[in-house]
C-alpha cells in the first residue's frame, strides 16, 4: 500500500494566519490526491480534489498544489472556523490511503 | 441536495457480524460510487471499499477481504456494508460516501452519511 505522511502532525496558528500543510507519498501517485477537513464528531468534508481543484462551495482561501509525491494545502487566511483535523488521501492504486492527519489549532 | 442517511448505533459481540445501511435520496444513485470509511476512536480515517451500483463490482481493501461484503440495492437507493468475524478492533465509526463524478471512483466524495458507530465488546 501507498504510505501517506504529512507534516507536521499538529500545529497552533492564530486567526489571518498563512497555514500550509504537507503531504508525501511513498511513491509517485501522478496528481491523485485530495483534501479533507473534518471536524470533531462530524464526518470529513472534501476540499480539493486532483490536488489542486476545489471542491464546490469550499472557499477560495483553501488552495492545494504539488504532484507526484509531495503535495501542499495551503489556507491563506485562517479563519475561526477552520480549527479542525486535515486529511490526505491518495488514490492513484488501490486500497486508496489517508495521511495520519494534521490537527490545526488556536494559538 | 444528495442526502445519506445510514442506520444506527450498533454494539456487537466478538465473532459476529454488523451491517450497515446508507439511503440516498435527493438525487441519483446507481452511477455513483459509493465509498466505506472507518474511523477508530481517536485514529485517523481509513477505507475500507466501495461500489457503483450500476456495475455491481465492489471493491475491498485487501486487509478486509473475505470478511466484507459491499452491496447497494439501486431500487431502494440504499448500499450495504457487511462486516463479519467482527473483532475489538473494528470498534470505529463507519461513514458511506458518495463521490462527486459519475461511473468512476474518483474518491472526490463530496456528499457524506452521519456516520454509524459500531461497537465491538464482550
Amino acid at each position: 500500500d501507498i504510505q501517506m505522511t504529512q507534516s507536521p502532525s499538529s500545529l497552533s496558528a492564530s486567526v489571518g494566519d498563512r497555514v500550509t500543510i504537507t503531504c508525501r507519498a511513498s511513491q509517485g501517485i501522478g496528481n491523485f490526491l485530495g483534501w479533507f477537513q473534518q471536524k470533531p464528531d462530524k464526518a470529513p468534508r472534501s476540499l480539493i480534489y486532483d490536488a489542486s481543484s476545489l471542491q464546490s462551495g469550499v472557499p477560495s482561501r483553501f488552495s492545494g498544489s504539488g504532484s507526484g509525491t509531495e503535495f501542499t494545502l495551503t489556507i491563506s487566511s485562517l479563519e475561526p472556523e477552520d480549527f479542525a483535523t486535515y486529511y490526505c488521501l491518495q488514490h492513484d492504486s488501490y486500497p486508496p490511503t489517508f495521511g495520519q492527519g494534521t490537527k490545526v489549532e488556536i494559538k | 441536495q444528495v442526502q445519506l442517511v445510514q442506520s444506527g448505533a450498533e454494539v456487537k459481540k466478538p465473532g459476529s457480524s454488523v451491517k450497515v445501511s446508507c439511503k440516498a435520496s435527493g438525487g441519483p444513485f446507481s452511477s455513483y460510487a459509493m465509498s466505506w470509511v472507518r474511523q477508530a476512536p481517536g485514529q485517523g480515517l481509513e477505507w475500507i471499499g466501495g461500489i457503483i451500483p450500476i456495475f455491481h463490482k465492489p471493491r475491498y481493501a485487501q486487509k478486509f477481504q473475505g470478511r466484507l461484503t459491499i452491496t447497494a440495492d439501486e431500487s431502494t437507493s440504499t448500499a450495504y456494508m457487511e462486516l463479519r468475524s467482527l473483532r475489538s478492533e473494528d470498534t470505529a465509526v463507519y461513514y458511506c460516501a458518495r463521490d462527486r463524478d459519475s461511473l468512476v471512483h474518483h474518491f472526490a466524495m463530496d456528499v457524506w452519511g452521519q456516520g454509524t458507530t459500531v461497537t465491538v465488546s464482550s
